[in-house]
């Protein structure tokens, strides 16, 4: 099985601009999850999709935002980029009802 | 709410030598735990999990866990290392009740680095 898949790998943008990530779960796999990994702040949960619906938030301003295709695929968007934007945006896939989520290799968002 | 304390943010060893990665966690509802690596450039990924019964828990790459409730512990060990062993380590959380691990809490690391 093909593992979790995140495109791009690598961005840069500038402060004001949006940003969306995408994300290819696991085969079969309906829940897919995101993280935000930065030096400072550690990696933190930002939102998970189950079935095309979004079951669960962090604590992130609205900026934040994502959605989920029939398909499991999964984007998130980041509008009005900030400096402290930048970071490793990790994606996670589960069964949905599983207790093991798999990660895929990270998009790493520098703003500048 | 949970929280999760990694006691250690570097831990040199040398090859061959035992380590231990510590973490405790604070929570007021009971929970799983997870202990998860990343490799440089990588994303994570599972070492191994607690979700109930036996609280010594066995892993991928030689790595063991052991779960004490008491006193809120879940640390890692290995009793050999390897050069290829040094990584970030990362415990985790999730609550029980959500019935499946949807929100991870994570701690902010342990970066292990094998010397030769």
């Amino acid at each position: 099985k093909a593992g979790v898949t995140q495109t791009p790998r690598y961005l840069i943008k500038t402060r004001g601009q949006q940003v969306t990530l995408s994300c290819s779960p696991i085969s079969g796999h309906r829940s897919v999850s995101w993280y935000q990994q930065t030096p400072g702040q550690g990696l933190q949960f930002l939102f998970e999709y189950f079935s095309e619906t979004q079951r669960n938030k962090g604590n992130f301003p609205g900026r934040f935002s994502g959605r989920q295709f029939s398909n499991s695929r999964s984007e998130m968007n980041v509008s009005t980029l900030e400096l402290g934007d930048s970071a490793l945006y990790l994606c996670a896939s589960s069964t949905g009802q599983g207790l093991e989520q798999y990660f895929g290799p990270g998009t790493r968002l520098t703003v500048t | 709410a949970q929280s999760v304390t990694q006691l250690d943010s570097q831990v040199p060893v040398f090859e061959e030598a035992p380590v231990e990665l510590r973490c405790n966690y604070s929570s007021s509802v009971s929970v799983y735990l997870f202990w998860y690596v990343q490799y440089p450039n990588q994303g994570l990924q599972l070492l191994l999990k607690y979700l109930s019964g036996s609280t010594l828990v066995k892993g991928i790459n030689g790595f063991e866990a052991e779960f004490n409730k008491s006193q809120t512990s879940f640390h890692l060990r290995k009793p050999s290392v390897h050069i290829s062993d040094t990584a970030e380590y990362f415990c985790a959380v999730s609550e029980r009740s959500s019935g499946s691990a949807r929100q991870l809490t994570f701690g902010s690391g342990t970066q292990l680095t094998v010397l030769p």
